[in-house]
């Protein structure tokens, strides 16, 4: 297992720009998950896919958020018209179905929006 | 209302002591999961332990220790023989419901310090 990789691993854009991320899961993991993590806090839940089905959304995720598992394997993040509100470092985590409870992270895309 | 809360922003502890790290939680739901995880300056979050409502015993895992205080939503996590590389950030965090949500809702978080 190589662990959960996310590219970039930083990202600095201006405002209204758009920005995709990557998260590569273990393989075989069914499960994928997006968190925002934004300074002195914990992580706040975004997405989540089981396979290919966008199962869950967090009202975090505003209509500029938009998240992808085409085929089942890595996902995307797509952030439009970035604002200054969105720098933050972003999380990805997969788990296993059989043991859903145990979500493995990913080292995390860090955003900067100037 | 905060459905976790980690009081301790801080704690020090000296190389080789025990120390706890305090969480409690807020849930109706009488199926839910409660977590810890570490997260070191490099950013990635660790898994630590998990904890199950219906579970009986406490969890351990190796010097880790979860005290699950069920009536007083408490779910303190115990780091025993603290090594230098326990510095980090914790971060207690619950799952609501069995086969439900899957999202994990987490604490502020406490900063450990080992000293030598």
């Amino acid at each position: 297992d190589t662990g959960v990789s996310q590219n970039p691993r930083h990202k600095i854009t201006k405002r209204g720009q758009n920005v995709t991320f990557r998260c590569d899961p273990i393989s075989e993991h069914n499960r994928l998950y997006w968190y925002r993590q934004t300074l002195g806090q914990g992580p706040e839940f975004l997405t989540y896919f089981q396979n290919e089905a966008q199962l869950e959304k967090s009202r975090l995720l505003s209509d500029r958020f938009s998240a992808e598992r085409p085929k089942g394997s890595f996902s995307t993040l797509e952030i439009q018209r970035t604002e200054q509100g969105d720098s933050a470092m972003y999380l990805c985590a997969s788990s296993d179905l059989g043991r859903s409870y145990e979500q493995y992270f990913g080292p995390g895309t860090r955003l900067t929006v100037t | 209302a905060q459905k976790i809360t980690q009081t301790q922003p801080g704690m020090f502890v000296q190389e080789k002591e025990a120390v706890t790290l305090d969480c409690t939680y807020d849930t109706s739901d009488p199926s839910y999961g409660l977590f810890w995880y570490k997260q070191p300056s490099s950013g990635e979050m660790i898994f630590l332990i998990y904890q199950g409502s219906y579970d009986q015993q406490n969890a351990t895992e190796g010097r880790y220790s979860l005290n699950f205080q069920k009536a007083r939503k408490s779910a303190n996590l115990v780091i025993s023989a603290s090594q230098l590389g326990d510095s980090a950030m914790y971060f207690c965090a619950m799952r609501e419901g069995q086969g439900g949500s899957e999202k994990l809702v987490f604490g502020k978080g406490t900063k450990l310090t080992v000293n030598p």
